[in-house]
């Protein structure tokens, strides 16, 4: 199975910063990495696919980067509504694997 | 507007059976794979089963595998897990999703449930 590491395991940010985030794969994913947000007792919301792609919806704040095994999330200007946690996913292979999170907290 | 109702949690003993219902509406149900991914409290998301069109083919994370059945009626645009031999380690919060693109490989889930807590105590 592929392992997805995310870090760090939680931060700490205030409204207007710029946050980023990592997952690491421990194999060659290629560019299969997507990224979801959940918010406490709600289902997950699905931000990029394919490393960099938006989700129709989701604001340009949010971009996607990485190949390989390496990834990374970018929050330009952090907004009150992205404060929650951060999932990373893999889907080159099954089982597909989640990271452990990252949580987004207000500093 | 798509939806996806999961129904069927609840409290169950350990060794016991429960089915989870999941009703899609806003879409044609045939025409996609669909998932299911649970998250333990306070835990991370963890895939749980794939089913593709028609129901011809499930695949199962190795935790789950022979004890929990992943089926589909796209009559009734409903997606099933059925789940036994149940253990303390299968409490979570179930949600079924739907894989984004109905063709190639790329699976993310672009529409989930609300999500049925199983809880599976004595």
């Amino acid at each position: 199975d592929i392992q997805m590491t995310q870090s760090p395991s939680s931060l700490s940010a205030s409204v207007g910063d710029r946050v980023t985030m990592t997952c690491r794969a421990s194999q060659n994913i290629n560019s299969y990495l997507i990224w979801y947000l959940q918010k406490p007792g709600k289902a997950p919301k699905l931000l990029i696919y394919d490393t960099s792609t938006l989700q129709s919806g989701v604001p340009s704040r949010f971009s996607g980067s990485g190949f390989g095994t390496d990834f990374t999330l970018t929050i330009s200007g952090l907004q009150p509504e992205d404060f929650a946690t951060y999932y990373c996913q893999q889907s080159q292979s099954l089982p597909l694997t989640f990271g452990g999170g990252t949580k987004v907290e207000i500093k | 507007d798509v939806q996806l109702v999961e129904s069927g949690g609840g409290l169950v003993q350990p060794g016991g059976s429960l089915r989870l219902s999941c009703t899609a509406s806003g879409f044609t149900l045939r025409n996609y794979w669909m998932h299911w991914v649970r998250q333990a409290p306070g835990k991370g998301l963890v895939w749980v089963s794939r089913i593709i069109f028609g129901g011809t083919d499930t695949v199962y994370a190795d935790s789950v595998k022979g004890r929990f059945t992943v089926s589909r009626d796209d009559a009734k645009n409903t997606l099933y897990l059925q789940m036994n031999s149940l253990t303390a380690e299968d409490t979570a919060v179930y949600y079924c999703a739907r894989r984004r693109s109905t063709s190639g490989w790329p699976t993310d889930f672009d529409y989930w449930g609300q999500g049925a807590l199983v809880t599976v105590s004595s």
